[in-house]
């Protein structure tokens, strides 16, 4: 069965530069989650769409905007990289309606700040 | 709020050692669904079981167990008879079903089974 996709799967920036992430969900999922795993730390939600539209915000730096678009793909983009960026970045989806207490996780980003 | 305790932050144990990971949940919403992943070092979180919280039956699937007890607010796992295999980080996860959709996650439990 088709997974979510995540692209790219290591990212290695310098500071102060900006980082794109991609996040292709199961199809015909409408709904993508962001989760940021700092080292050592337990995944935090960042953001989440429904349908393109924002849905739900957690701890998300002002530094960071994400976007869902009409294919239901998500990009989450960083600009003004810190140190502190560095961390696993997971994209989960699910189908709304079917899947709402279920999340389906990608493989992970793992982003690194040098 | 809703918060997720993983009281044991590191559990080391020798091959076929059964071991007993414990997971305590906070949360108003009457409705609510518990969770636990692995994470093996590679990265990935693997789903190992979801569980609601109108169904508090116990569940085994080969040598892992789930015991759910509301009463108490806990989720504990058990795995049985462990293997080198299972060594990773375990988290427990809460969703509620009280307009959030983001999964709260207990901050882990590194399990290391030895050989």
């Amino acid at each position: 069965a088709a997974g979510v996709i995540q692209s790219p799967r290591h990212l290695i920036k310098e500071k102060r530069e900006t980082a794109t992430l991609k996040c292709y969900p199961i199809p015909r999922h409408d709904t993508v989650y962001w989760y940021q795993q700092g080292p050592g730390q337990d995944p935090q939600f960042l953001i989440s769409f429904y349908e393109k539209m924002q849905s739900d915000k957690g701890s998300i730096p002002d530094r960071f905007s994400a976007q869902q678009f009409s294919d239901y793909h998500s990009e989450l983009n960083m600009s003004s990289l810190e140190l502190g960026d560095s961390a696993l970045y997971f994209c989960a989806s699910n189908l709304a309606e079917v899947d709402f207490n279920e999340q389906f996780f990608g493989p992970g980003t793992r982003l690194t700040v040098l | 709020a809703q918060k997720v305790t993983q009281a044991q932050t590191e559990i080391s144990v020798v091959e076929k050692e059964d071991v007993t990971l414990d997971c305590v949940y906070e949360t108003r919403d009457t409705t609510y669904y518990l969770f636990w992943y692995k994470q093996p070092p590679s990265g990935e979180l693997v789903f190992l079981i979801r569980r609601n919280s109108f169904d508090e039956q116990n569940e085994i699937s080969g040598r892992y167990s789930w015991n759910f007890q509301k009463s108490t607010s806990s989720f504990n796992f058990t795995i049985t008879a462990s293997q080198v295999v299972d060594s990773a980080v375990y988290f427990c996860a809460l969703v509620g079903q009280g307009g959030s959709e983001k999964l709260v996650f207990g901050k882990g439990t590194k399990l290391t089974v030895n050989p």
